[in-house]
């Protein structure tokens, strides 16, 4: 079975700080996506990752795809009320290209 | 160009009654995956479906099953409901190759 450990759970911080999301998986994904939720919404798409060391930046937002294709972590730089949300990462692979969604980081960013 | 519109938006059912919720893709997208979301849980895959074939089943009992029409719309049902039913349904749409999926807003069930 294939299973994705997020970490931290749950983060609160201040406006202003910096944070590290980290995703964790015994198994290798051909390629692997985070996502924001808000309350009551279903997830939205940040990014894509798909070579095994990638490193994406999307504004203050910081993603990496482990060299083993395995783990990846998200980096949030002076981190805004508005990041505020539910952040999961979902791996896919196989013929199906099925996500198969992390354990989930609930972050609230304080002003 | 509208996203993945999904109804209804909220349901109440008691248990042992059967649902019925229906998705809509984004024109020209024809993956079509359903997935349930209890409350501070990753969502969890049920189904996904291409141009009308089931390509894939999650771990679910036989009370779940789904469709997809000629229109790349879905429906999934439900039957015998559960308490544990409760949830968030989420349907995605993807274009069936590698790459991201674009998620409907999702239908809150609730089974008392």
């Amino acid at each position: 079975t294939q299973l994705l450990e997020q970490s931290p759970q749950f983060l609160s911080i201040q406006e202003g700080e910096n944070l590290t999301v980290y995703c964790n998986s015994s198994s290798v994904f051909s390629s692997l996506q985070w996502y924001r939720q808000e309350p009551g919404e279903g997830p939205v798409l940040l990014v894509t990752v798909v070579t095994g060391g990638e490193v994406k930046k999307l504004k203050r937002l910081t993603f990496q795809f482990g060299d083993a294709r395995k783990d990846s972590s998200l980096h949030i730089t002076a981190a805004q009320t508005g990041d505020t949300g539910l952040y999961l990462c979902a791996g896919s692979g196989g013929a199906t290209n099925k996500l198969i969604f992390g354990t989930g980081t609930l972050l609230a960013v304080q002003p | 160009d509208a996203g993945v519109t999904q109804s209804p938006t909220h349901l109440i059912k008691t248990r042992g009654q059967q649902v019925t919720l229906r998705c809509s893709p984004i024109s020209g997208h024809k993956s079509v995956s359903w997935y349930q979301q209890v409350l501070g849980q990753g969502p969890q895959f049920i189904f996904q479906y291409y141009e009308k074939e089931e390509r894939g089943r999650g771990n679910f009992p036989d009370r779940f099953s789904a469709r997809q029409f000629p229109n790349y719309s879905s429906e999934l049902n439900v039957n015998a409901l559960l308490l544990g039913d409760s949830a968030l349904y989420l349907c995605a749409a993807g274009t069936g190759r590698e790459g991201g999926y674009t998620f409907g807003s999702g239908t809150r069930l609730t089974v008392v």
